[in-house]
């Protein structure tokens, strides 16, 4: 497809279960980013990968949180043992980046995570 | 101190008004500052970006840089009620080594009346 997809739309889960997200970014855009965002607030960044590698970490909030991104496209968000406070929507971007980083970041429609 | 700070709102303007939306950061390395829109549930869009002081005018869009006080602001002429979303700032620092990501504020909700 043409844009960022995210899979599942939304999920439901209870605590203590493990999730997946999957996010496939825009063909050829080698930097992917997740980001979390609660209602009523502004995405909270939680990862980048340029290429393969996880470039900036230091968003994840806890080691319940891990991400991959083994082939350099679809990336995998991995929370452990969910907690309800997990609960909200999390957005994946892309963009072309390389050397000159633009900041226009093109994010998926987001999975929207409940736990209970 | 939040790294980006926004008026959450809600700021509700009449059609036609001039909407004028605020933001202030703590960074002061940050060179790019970024106007995202988000409809309810829907994800962020980019509409604006500036990298030097002064104002950039796109279309009914202008946004203005302060660097020295810090302050990036977006104006909306001629508001219509398509205009109704919230807003989210969002600021860029490339030197920091390895952080390559935008830093949002908690965005703020305008709504324009007709």
């Amino acid at each position: 497809g043409a844009g960022v997809s995210q899979t599942p739309s939304n999920k439901v889960t209870e605590k203590g279960k493990y999730v997946e997200l999957r996010c496939d970014p825009i063909s050829g855009h080698t930097a992917l980013y997740w980001y979390r965002q609660s209602l009523g607030q502004g995405p909270e960044f939680l990862i980048y990968f340029q290429g393969t590698g996880a470039a900036d970490d230091s968003g994840l909030p806890n080691d319940r949180f891990f991400a991959v991104r083994p082939e350099g496209s679809v990336s995998t968000l991995k929370i452990q043992r969910t907690e309800r406070g997990d609960s909200a929507v999390y957005l994946c971007a892309s963009s072309p980046s390389g050397t000159r980083y633009t900041g226009e970041l093109f994010f998926g429609e987001g999975s929207r995570l409940t736990v209970l | 101190q939040k790294e980006v700070e926004q008026n959450s709102g809600p700021l509700s303007v009449p059609e036609g008004a001039i909407a004028s939306l605020n933001c202030t950061y703590s960074d002061r390395g940050s060179q790019s500052f970024f106007w995202y829109r988000q409809y309810s549930g829907k994800s962020p869009e980019l509409i604006m970006f500036i990298y030097s002081n002064g104002d950039k005018e796109d279309g009914r869009f202008t946004a203005q840089l302060n660097k020295a006080s810090q302050y990036v602001s977006l104006l909306i002429r001629d508001s219509q009620p398509s205009d109704s979303a919230t807003y989210l700032c969002a600021v860029f620092n490339p030197i920091i080594q390895g952080a390559q990501k935008l830093v949002f504020g908690q965005g703020t909700r305008l709504t324009i009346n007709p």
